[in-house]
């Protein structure tokens, strides 16, 4: 079955840097896009950008384009998504989500929770 | 960008009746409309895309409608395992955007 099996819960330090990850099985990864998309908790979802593993295009939102970094390593069928310059604002869930052509979203995983704290 | 309004932002109901919740766009986006249900503590779940098409493994009674501006993901008698959140989600232009949220939650 379709899985997307997301890194864990990170506690970082202000101002650091942070690389998430997800791993994808059961499809063939170069055949979807793959988003990352942002949670505060109890609240609504926001879209960070995408990626596309078959040639590494990206497409983010204007909000996050100095935020996060899309990246693929299709040797290991993981989407990667590195977070720079870490802030309170940053401290919430992270999902990484797959899409067949327009951008609808048929797999989710699990969430990554991030703390940035001192 | 295109902004998603979902109405009402609380519904409460109890099991059986039937509900429709609302998400209007403040722009036309034909039918790429997609609604998700998310579950206190886990991901979100795809519902129904492109409005009103079904998904696999998705109960019946979860039907979407519309077209333009004005989207309705209907409740056929719902159950216990319902009471959750849905979100809307447009795909018609970049960036992807979600409407806030319409919690169901029991009466």
């Amino acid at each position: 079955q379709v899985r997307l099996q997301q890194s864990g819960t990170e506690l970082v330090k202000p101002g650091s840097s942070l690389k998430l990850s997800c791993k994808a099985s059961g499809y063939t990864f170069t055949d979807y896009a793959m988003h990352w998309v942002k949670q505060r908790p109890g609240q609504g979802l926001e879209w960070i950008g995408f990626i596309l593993p078959w040639n590494g295009v990206t497409g983010y939102n204007q909000k996050f384009k100095d935020k996060a970094t899309l990246t693929v390593d299709t040797s290991s069928n993981t989407a990667y998504m590195e977070l720079s310059r870490l802030t309170s604002d940053d401290s919430v869930v992270y999902y990484c989500a797959r899409s067949v052509g327009q951008g609808v979203m048929d797999a989710w995983g699990q969430g990554a929770s991030v703390t940035v704290s001192s | 960008d295109i902004v998603l309004t979902q109405s009402p932002a609380t519904l409460s109901v109890t099991p059986g009746e039937s509900v429709s919740l609302s998400c209007r766009a403040s722009q036309g986006i034909s039918t790429s409309i997609h609604w998700y249900q998310q579950k206190s503590n886990e991901s979100p779940r795809l519902l129904i895309k492109f409005a009103s098409q079904s998904i696999s493994g998705i109960p019946s009674r979860f039907s979407g409608s519309g077209s333009g501006t004005d989207f309705t993901l209907s409740i056929n008698r719902v159950e216990s395992e319902d009471f959750s959140v849905y979100f809307c989600q447009q795909s018609y232009n970049l960036p992807r955007t979600f409407g806030g949220g319409t919690k169901l939650e029991l009466k």
